[in-house]
């Protein structure tokens, strides 16, 4: 079985600051990577995923993340936050193919909470 | 607009009552889930369907049921309703191959 390990449970920055969100992952066979945000009260949006390929993967609003096979991680970046940033991010994982494939696995969620 | 549809968004049950969150997805897609959301526990796996007639157990399924009848719906029962259900409810689908879940909007449901 497959798990997901957020190491921060809130990140609070300053506007126009860097910011890194680190996800660990855990899995004894390939999977796929992504990460969704949820703004207050609304559901979850995709903001990049990992297949296959390049380890840096860019998303939307300015985000990228990088996968690391041998540490096990998918952490999430963004060079300068916006306030409009704030909300909570999610690490999941879902096993590549097989009769597993369907079960996304999410990590505890993070809150980014960007202050000006 | 394509996407996934949970009705109602809000729901107030009492103890003991039973009722039907609803889910239908306009995407033709084969796979379908339903999360339940508390807070610092991440999403968690209720239910899921890889297809019309076929539903399989995710990692929290007690007291709820489901069923897949039609590729299009996916309705979560809760048989008998308990405090310990009071969360916020996520329908999500996938097609084989794809490259990202679609989440609904969400069902906040309060058992008092």
């Amino acid at each position: 079985a497959q798990s997901v390990t957020q190491l921060d449970s809130q990140v609070p920055v300053f506007e126009e600051a860097p910011v890194e969100l680190r996800c660990n992952y855990s899995s004894s066979v390939s999977v796929y990577l992504f990460w969704y945000v949820q703004y207050p009260n609304q559901g979850l949006q995709l903001l990049l995923k990992y297949l296959s390929g390049s380890t840096l993967v860019k998303g939307i609003n300015g985000f990228e993340a990088e996968f690391n096979k041998s540490q096990t991680s998918f952490h999430l970046r963004k060079p300068s936050v916006h306030i409009s940033d704030t909300a909570e991010y999610f690490c999941a994982v879902i096993v590549a193919g097989g009769t597993s494939y369907g079960k996304l696995t999410f990590g505890q969620g993070t809150i980014l909470t960007v202050h000006p | 607009n394509a996407g996934v549809t949970q009705t109602p968004k809000f729901q107030v049950l009492k103890t003991g009552q039973s009722m039907t969150l609803q889910c239908a997805q306009d995407m033709n897609h084969e796979y379908m889930s339903w999360y339940r959301q508390d807070p610092g526990m991440g999403l968690r796996l209720i239910h899921y369907s890889v297809g019309a007639g076929i539903t399989d157990q995710g990692e929290v399924p007690n007291g709820y049921n489901v069923s897949r009848s039609t590729t299009e719906d996916f309705p979560l029962r809760l048989l008998s309703a308990a405090p310990s259900q009071t969360s916020v409810y996520f329908c999500a689908s996938i097609r084989p191959g794809g490259r990202g879940y679609t989440f609904g909007s969400g069902t906040r449901l309060t058992v008092v």
